[in-house]
């Protein structure tokens, strides 16, 4: 069964703060994604890696970066954590010529 | 660029009642367009995915229907059950990003 596991599931950071976001899958898949979901917005794409070590913006890049050092793992880094990123956080996989999508169970932060 | 766009407004039903929700995209016809449904607080679920060349797909209680004409999907619960009431999301795989891009998906309630 595929598994998509991210770190934590709620978060309080302080303004200021290096954030890590931890994302895990079990499946092999190639993509790893980082979106982030408010209220009326829907899910907006923050990152995406295709492989080890490469990546590649999202529609909303700034303020965050990532790093994916093993195929596995892909992580969500807020350099200086601000209030408007208090947010759900989304981890999700898909294999490279699959069609869907699995997602972690998200992680909720917020910034105080 | 292209835009997916579904309902915000929550559309409430009465049990056993058919719910229908709807997803418009604004430019051209995706290779196929995927459902998804979320729960609070949880990462999306995949359901069903339909391709452009096909008009309609079922899977159980649920029916996808792709109008390229109308640039419309329209997702369908029959003999709706509290369980079903959920958030539920329309996607479409942008090949150039290898990432699915949301709409902003449609809260369904179910009442007893």
């Amino acid at each position: 069964d595929v598994k998509v596991t991210q770190s934590s599931r709620y978060l309080v950071k302080r303004t200021g703060e290096k954030v890590f976001l931890e994302c895990v899958q079990d499946m092999d898949h190639e993509n790893m994604f980082w979106y982030r979901q408010d209220p009326g917005l829907g899910l907006r794409l923050i990152y995406f890696s295709y492989d080890v070590k490469m990546k590649e913006k999202g529609d909303i890049p700034e303020g965050y970066s990532v790093s994916r050092e093993k195929k596995e793992r892909f992580s969500l880094i807020l350099e200086s954590a601000s209030t408007n990123q208090t947010s759900m956080y989304l981890c999700a996989t898909r294999l490279t010529g699959g069609t869907e999508a699995f997602f972690g169970q998200g992680t909720r932060l917020t910034v105080v | 660029s292209q835009k997916i766009e579904q309902n915000s407004e929550a559309l409430n039903i009465q049990e056993g009642k058919t719910a229908t929700l709807t997803c418009n995209y604004t430019n051209y016809s995706p290779a196929y367009l995927q459902w998804y449904r979320q729960d609070p607080g949880r990462g999306p679920v995949f359901l069903l995915l339909i391709r452009e060349n096909e008009k309609e797909k079922r899977k159980e209680r649920l029916k996808v229907t792709f109008d390229t004409t109308l640039k419309q999907s329209l997702f369908h619960i029959t003999a709706s059950q509290p369980a079903d009431s959920a958030t539920y999301l329309c996607a479409y795989l942008d090949t150039g990003r290898r990432a699915l891009t949301f709409g902003s998906g449609t809260r369904l309630q179910v009442q007893p």
